[in-house]
């Protein structure tokens, strides 16, 4: 149950797109399509924004994607907004009936 | 609307045990898995428990294994997590979530803190 790795921070400036990766290996993310991304402001909780790889919840805007290919999910983030400034974390299912997190990743705009 | 509302964090000791608790309303809880992260401070999201909507099946990380019951009262509305041999590194907000039909976590609580210390 090793945590999935994402970069630590990325950056990037209003209107531009970033794209922050995950990787696992084939026990989860490579192994489901159940790959989901959860944004979280400070003192917050967390919020689903990506579910089952590419799949947008009601609300989220469509300037949030999602991806995969292989061991590594990704997302995208286009049309950079100041809201967007926030962690994020990636999760997994895996093939122990859990579930793992990635180690987040902090995103300046 | 769906709510999720943790209780129950507390300051204890090391050894020590305490018992959260998720009151859950604006959906009919027993056709849901519920789930259990946590968050320690300045720290990522670790996935802790998650419970199958008849409580039939229980899963959990191995860092709490043996230590922690995940348990719910769908007559109540309630979800439970039941730490016991309670450890500093187990210091964290405890966020309840309901998954959706696709595993994902759709809805979370405001969390509640706990924190283990003498």
């Amino acid at each position: 149950q090793s945590a999935l790795t994402q970069p630590a921070s990325v950056s990037g400036s209003p209107g531009q797109s970033i794209t922050i990766s995950c990787t696992g290996t084939s026990s989860d993310v490579g192994g489901y399509n159940r790959v989901s991304w959860y944004q979280q402001h400070p003192g917050k909780a967390p919020k689903l924004m990506i579910y089952e790889v590419t799949n947008r919840p009601s609300g989220v805007p469509d300037r949030f994607s999602g991806s995969k290919s292989g061991n590594t999910a990704s997302l995208t983030i286009s049309g950079l907004q100041a809201e967007d400034e926030a962690d994020y974390y990636c999760s997994s299912q895996t093939t122990t009936n859990t579930q793992v997190f990635g180690g987040g990743t902090k995103l300046t705009v | 609307e769906v709510q999720l509302v943790e209780s129950g964090g507390d300051l204890v000791q090391p050894g020590g045990s305490l018992r959260l608790s998720c009151a859950a309303s604006g959906f009919t809880f027993n056709y849901y898995w519920m789930t259990w992260v946590r968050q320690a401070p300045g720290k990522g999201l670790e996935w802790v428990a998650n419970i199958k909507p008849d409580g039939s099946a229980k899963y959990y990380v191995d860092s709490v294994r043996g230590r922690f019951t995940i348990s719910r009262d769908n007559a109540e509305n309630s979800l439970y997590l039941q730490m016991n041999s309670l450890r500093a590194e187990d210091t964290a907000v405890y966020y309840c979530a309901r998954d959706g039909v696709t595993a994902a976590s759709d809805y979370w609580g405001q969390g509640t803190l706990v924190t283990v210390s003498s």
